[in-house]
């Protein structure tokens, strides 16, 4: 069964500084993997996904098949980033069910 | 426009009551999913439907749990006879097709057994 992983309960960085939030996952096929972030008194919303190879809010992410990883970076930390991120995980091809790992509360400190 | 919506917002229920949770998907949207979050965890799949029927409910804990979408709309999340490990948030997604669409979340129900 697959399974996403994010070591890091909490995160706090000062404004300015890199930040990086960890992911690793199990799955032995070809997966979609996901960033999602709940922002205080928010929904869940999705920030990105590595097939749009995209950078959102000065986040990216890259999926390391290798090191079976997916760690979300930016450069340079804002305070507004403070939030709870998830990784999630969705099966290739067909699947639509997303497993997600326990999330990381990341605060930016002024 | 409007996003997926849930009522109520919160719920608190004894040991052993039914509850109902509504999900309203975004307009149009044909798939929609149920996911249930506990403290401390990430949420965690319970139901899918394409439509009208019920496509994937490999994520029900039990047969107290149940769920319909009648017409393919709003859904319902029944819990039977409902125990204090059953409190947490209850979370309703909604795409626009299943494969390869993003899900969107809706603000969650808030279930407390007591």
């Amino acid at each position: 069964a697959q399974r996403v992983t994010q070591p890091e309960k909490l995160l706090s960085v000062f404004k300015g500084a890199p930040v990086e939030l960890k992911c690793n996952y199990s799955y032995s096929g070809s997966p979609e993997l996901f960033w999602y972030v709940q922002y205080s008194r928010q929904r869940l919303q999705l920030l990105l996904r590595h097939i749009s190879r995209e950078s959102i809010k000065g986040f990216t992410a890259d999926l390391n098949k290798g090191e079976t990883s997916f760690h979300l970076k930016k450069p340079f930390a804002q305070e507004e980033d403070s939030a709870m991120y998830y990784c999630a995980l969705k099966e290739g091809g067909s699947n639509y069910k997303l497993t997600f790992g326990k999330g990381t509360l990341l605060t930016v400190n002024p | 426009g409007a996003g997926v919506s849930q009522t109520p917002s919160n719920k608190v229920t004894e040991k052993g009551k039914y509850v109902e949770l509504r999900c309203d998907p975004i307009s149009g949207h044909t798939a929609l999913y149920w996911y249930r979050q506990s403290l401390g965890q990430g949420p965690e799949f319970l139901i899918y439907f394409q439509g009208t029927g019920a496509a994937d409910d490999s994520g029900l804990p039990n047969d107290r749990f149940f769920a319909v979408r009648p017409e393919g709309s709003v859904s319902t999340l029944k819990i039977q006879r409902t125990e204090r490990g059953d409190s947490a948030v209850y979370l309703c997604a909604s795409s626009l097709w299943a494969l390869q669409e993003t899900q969107y979340f809706g603000p969650g129900t808030r279930l407390l057994v007591l």
